[in-house]
């Protein structure tokens, strides 16, 4: 089962517009959701990440919003540059409250986004 | 800089071969994982290992096989190559816990099974 779940598939923004990732997930236990940023030949980078206790989290053009009561979570790229063309990953981890989790993440399916110049 | 290498970004080998994926982290981490990439599905856990010789099963572990004797290496066997196995996997590796908890890939071995 798919527990975190990622939209669009695929995202074409213009350079200076804003590029807007979903992702939903339905395990109440998840307790901390980064998002991973991948560029073609590399792996996976951490980019920004919050913790449910706080609504938004903001980090230069990177802005994650967070709403608890609709276990949704979205990533917002403010002045979208060709350099952020990437793939995009959201993720969830599982708080470790019966020590079986051994914080392990959850991806989604991944959001391929094309900025044009 | 956390370091995560693996030993070959590119593969190819033959149905039925046994394959081994090999992953060394140089930060002491403990939590090691094996997890693939395919378009549309994101990434998805094959094993991981929180301790030497402790390995966990992921979301799809069949037909794959792990073995961690030491705390920086973490190996990912595939017992009998199937076409199916075609894929990029990708190495990372975490503290236990820590407020400022995250993954560390590495750059991925893309294997292909003929």
């Amino acid at each position: 089962q798919q527990q975190v779940k990622q939209s669009p598939q695929s995202l074409i923004v213009q350079k200076g517009g804003i590029s807007i990732i979903n992702c939903a997930y339905e395990n109440t236990a998840f307790d901390y959701f980064p998002w991973y940023q991948q560029f073609p030949g590399k792996g996976p980078a951490l980019l920004i990440a919050i913790r449910p206790d706080v609504s938004e989290k903001k980090e230069g053009r990177f802005t994650i919003s967070f709403n608890k009561s609709a276990k949704q979570f979205s990533l917002h790229i403010m002045d979208s540059q060709p350099g952020d063309s990437a793939t995009y990953f959201c993720a969830a981890r599982e708080g470790d409250a019966g020590g079986t989790s051994y914080g392990k993440l959850t991806f989604g399916q991944g959001t391929i986004l094309t900025v044009h110049p | 800089d956390v370091k995560v290498t693996q030993s070959s970004r590119y593969l190819v080998k033959r149905t039925g071969e046994k394959v081994f994926l090999e992953c060394v982290q140089d930060m002491d981490h403990e939590n090691m994982f094996w997890y693939r990439q395919d378009p549309g599905l994101g990434l998805r856990l094959i094993y991981f290992s929180y301790d030497v010789k402790m390995k966990e099963k992921g979301d799809i572990p069949e037909g794959y096989s792990v073995s961690r004797e030491k705390k920086e290496r973490f190996s990912l066997i595939l017992e009998s190559a199937s076409t199916n196995q075609t894929s990029m996997y990708l190495c990372a590796s975490s503290l236990l816990a820590g407020p400022n908890y995250g993954y560390t890939f590495g750059s991925g071995t893309r294997l292909t099974v003929v």
